[in-house]
Order: structure tokens, then C-alpha cells, then sequence
């Protein structure tokens, strides 16, 4: 049972533009969203994160977009950097600490 | 340490042995989370520890799985009997406190286990 979803395996974007990647989830008890971006061989690193209680969360070139009525967020880059590129995980937390993650989209920025 | 730490970072195991998977959390964190990350997917859970109480163990796949946590702090990850199907990296976790705030998670680098 996937709670969790993030349906492009790959995606790939010019240096500079806007990256966007998207992730759906279904358990409407999921209060706390997060993105997680992995190098090859390395754990995934804490990238930015949003209440239920907020649509939108900035953190320099990262913003994160919360629709609750669709269960949907997503992850904006801009300006995309080669430094980037790397898989992202987005995961959903419900309030006993129960965190599932989508598959990941593998970024690529190219120069 | 800065961040946390696992080992050993890569486990070559025959069918049939048995393996033990460390990890020592950031220094303070109260909560302790393990991950299966199988080829191709996200973590998905195991098991977590408040302190050294194991509070949820429903992501273990089966009784071949234990972990434990023994004085709050470092945790071990045993599997008995591995099977190929337990080929995957273990994540380790850990956050300040538990429940509800917004609290991260933070990942240790993984064990890659690999069953022959």
C-alpha cells in the first residue's frame, strides 16, 4: 500500500530553470511533510520541510507547496545548479511518528 | 560525532548467517528509527525506539528481525538466518524528541547488506 507517491522516476532540467517535482499521498492523517535529497552511497539529508497547517514553506532556493485538498505538495528549485542533481525523496509523517517516503525522482541538472 | 554513524558501511553475508548492524545516533536524540531501503525505492519503516523502549516494531518483516536499544543511545539491528531477500541498505535515524512537533529525522549513511 503506497501512502506515499512519487510518480516521475526521473527528471531532468537545464541549469538555471525551475525544477519541480511532485509527490501525491492518501492518508489524510499524515500532518507533517518533508524532502529528503540522497547522493549515491550517502543516507538521505533533511531538505525542507511543511506543517498541515501552512501551503507554502521558503528556504533560499527551496520552496515547498502544500495542497491538502489534493493531497498533494510539491518542490520547487529555482534556480536549478548542477549540485542538485542527486535522488529526492519526499516523505509524510502522521502524529505517531509514522513517516512513509515515496520512491524518489532522480534529478539531473544539466550544465 | 556531527551526524549519525552506521556500521559496518557494506555486510557480504552466505544465506543462512547472521548479521548485526550498528547505529550510534546524534549524541541527545531521544528518538531512534530503522529503515529498509530495497533497490529503486524509499525507506521504508522497520522499527523505533524512544530511549530504549521500542515502541513500534510493526515494520519488522519477520521474527528473524530484532533490534534493540539496550541504554538509549547506540542500536543494534540483528537478522537472523538472512535471506537473499534481506539484501538491502539498512537506514538508521534519529531526532531530538518524539512525537507530533516538527521534528526531523536525521540519516546515518546506511549499511548495504548484500546476501549471497
Amino acid at each position: 500500500d503506497q501512502q506515499v507517491k512519487q510518480n516521475s522516476p526521473s527528471l531532468s532540467v537545464q541549469e538555471g530553470r525551475i525544477s519541480i517535482l511532485n509527490c501525491d499521498y492518501t492518508n489524510s492523517m499524515f500532518d507533517y511533510f518533508l524532502w529528503y535529497k540522497k547522493y549515491p552511497a550517502e543516507g538521505p539529508t533533511f531538505l525542507i520541510s511543511i506543517s498541515s497547517i501552512k501551503d507554502k514553506n521558503e528556504d533560499g532556493r527551496f520552496t515547498v507547496f502544500l495542497n491538502k485538498s489534493a493531497k498533494h505538495l510539491s518542490l520547487h528549485i529555482v534556480p536549478s545548479q548542477p549540485g542538485d542533481s542527486a535522488v529526492y525523496f519526499c516523505a509524510a509523517r502522521d502524529n505517531n511518528n509514522d513517516m512513509r517516503f515515496g520512491a524518489g525522482t532522480r534529478l539531473t541538472v544539466k550544465p | 560525532g556531527a551526524g549519525v554513524s552506521q556500521s559496518p558501511r557494506y555486510k557480504v553475508a552466505k544465506r543462512g548467517q547472521d548479521v548485526a548492524l550498528r547505529c550510534d545516533p546524534i549524541s541527545g536524540h531521544v528518538s531512534l528509527f530503522w529503515y529498509q531501503q530495497a533497490l529503486g525505492q524509499g525507506p521504508e519503516f522497520l522499527t523505533y525506539f524512544q530511549n530504549e523502549a521500542q515502541l513500534d516494531k510493526s515494520g519488522l518483516p519477520s521474527d528473524r528481525f530484532f533490534a534493540e536499544r539496550p541504554e538509549g543511545s547506540v542500536s543494534t539491528l540483528k537478522i537472523q538466518r538472512t535471506q537473499q531477500e534481506d539484501s538491502a541498505v539498512y537506514l538508521c535515524a534519529s531526532s531530538l524528541d518524539l512525537a507530533g512537533g516538527e521534528e526531523t529525522q536525521y540519516f546515518g549513511p546506511g549499511t548495504r547488506l548484500l546476501v549471497l
